[in-house]
């Protein structure tokens, strides 16, 4: 069974801190995508990273893929109120399907 | 464009009922995707399918059934309800051109929030 383990698993931070969102498997995917989703709704994209070692920046997120494509990180600088909510990392497994991380769910205090 | 559309958005069973969680999408996407979310938890892959007439078994099968007669429509049947199948269920649908990269957004529902008593 393919995992995909995330850590933190909660983290509560200020206005204006920065953080770090891990995702880690034993597994090697050919693409991993992170998504946020808020309370009551599905998942959205936020970026989706496809080569070992790519670093990718959506204004104040960073994301970065493994180089050996089995781990990803999200950096967020200056969090804001409006960064909360559950962060997923998903990777690709074979042709048609995505294993989804545990999660990590953000709270960001104004 | 309404995107991933889901009915009902809430329900409550009985243990030993069944219903059928409706899936319909308008973006003319070829991949469509059962989730279910566990409370404080990520997704869980339950079926998929490819295209029209084709599907497949994804992480937790056991208790729900899928078929795919169209492009749009990806409907989710449980037979026999029981309180482990208590969750919020997601729909996705995803466009994948033949022989591209595994890169392509899923596109959600807004979920359907089951609890069997």
């Amino acid at each position: 069974t393919q995992l995909l383990e995330q850590s933190p698993q909660f983290l509560s931070i200020q206005e204006g801190e920065n953080l770090t969102v891990y995702c880690n498997s034993s597994s090697v995917f050919s693409s991993l995508q992170w998504y946020r989703q808020e309370p009551g709704e599905g998942p959205v994209l936020l970026v989706t990273v496809v080569t070992g070692g790519e670093v990718k920046k959506l204004k104040r997120l960073t994301f970065q893929f493994g180089d050996a494509r089995k781990d990803s990180s999200l950096h967020i600088t200056a969090a804001q109120p409006g960064d909360t909510g559950l962060y997923l990392c998903a990777g690709a497994v074979g042709t048609y399907k995505y294993i989804f991380g545990t999660g990590t769910r953000l709270k960001v205090l104004a | 464009n309404a995107g991933v559309t889901q009915t009902p958005k809430f329900r409550i069973l009985k243990i030993g009922q069944s219903m059928t969680l409706q899936c319909t999408q308008d973006m003319n996407h070829n991949y469509m995707y059962w989730y279910r979310q566990d409370p404080g938890m990520g997704l869980k892959l339950i079926y998929y399918s490819v295209g029209a007439g084709i599907t497949d078994k994804g992480e937790v099968p056991n208790g729900y059934n899928v078929s795919r007669s169209t492009t749009e429509d990806f409907p989710l049947r449980l037979e026999l309800a029981a309180p482990s199948q208590t969750s919020v269920y997601f729909c996705a649908s995803s466009y994948r051109a033949s022989g591209g990269i595994y890169d392509n957004e899923q596109f959600f529902g807004p979920g359907t929030r089951l609890t069997v008593l």
